[in-house]
């Protein structure tokens, strides 16, 4: 089986500094990595995603995340932090047959 | 399209109860996924349904059981509820596109209290 870490369960930055989540993978096989945010009461919304293309990924929001195989990790990254991306970050990891694994979250505060 | 509809989206209900969620999948999409989700253990797979069958299922009690229909509407069904199920049970849609990689498209949650 697959898992995700995600280093830090609560990440403050101020407003317009750099936003950096940590996200590490285990995976014998070549993986399909995903960054979802969760605002409050609702459910997850796909930022990114990771399928074998290009190693830079660009999402949603301003967001973009690295594959680096060599480290296992798909760090995602905001150059510049707004209020609106306070929220919770969860990392996912997904093999054959459609089960995702995610990773427990990373709470964002942004201080204004 | 219209996305992932869950319903209800608040349930209270009392130690002992059984409960039944729904899960409307985004149209074209056979694959329902359920998750239950807590502030100490975060996103936590229960079972994953494609065409009526359960292909995934996670670590749960057998107190914990689902089932899909024909037209990939899903019910997951929790009986002799305990405080511990105390949950946000997110539901999860995905295009089954023949390749291994599939989106999941989450609906926003159904809150279950047990008291």
């Amino acid at each position: 089986a697959q898992s995700v870490t995600q280093l830090g369960s609560h990440v403050s930055v101020s407003e317009g500094a750099l936003v950096l989540l940590r996200c590490n993978y285990s995976s014998s096989v070549p993986p399909y990595l995903f960054w979802y945010v969760q605002y409050p009461n609702q459910g997850l919304q796909l930022l990114l995603k990771y399928t074998s293309a290009a190693t830079l990924v660009k999402g949603i929001n301003g967001f973009e995340a690295e594959f680096k195989k060599s480290e296992t990790s798909f760090h995602l990254t905001k150059p510049s932090a707004h209020m609106s991306d306070a929220a919770e970050y969860f990392c996912a990891v997904s093999e054959a047959g459609n089960q995702f694994y995610f990773g427990t979250g990373t709470s964002l505060t942004v201080i204004p | 399209k219209a996305g992932v509809t869950q319903t209800p989206r608040y349930l209270i209900k009392t130690r002992g109860q059984q409960v039944t969620l729904s899960c409307s999948p985004i149209s074209g999409h056979r694959s329902v996924s359920w998750y239950q989700q807590t502030p100490g253990q975060g996103l936590q797979f229960l079972f994953e349904y494609f065409s009526e069958t359960q292909r995934n299922k996670g670590n749960f009690p057998g107190r914990f059981s689902g089932r899909q229909f024909s037209n990939s509407r899903s019910e997951m069904n929790v009986s002799t509820l305990e405080l511990g199920d105390s949950a946000l049970y997110l539901c999860a849609s995905s295009p089954q596109t023949g390749g291994s990689y599939n989106e999941q498209f989450f609906g926003p949650g159904t809150r279950l209290t047990v008291l």
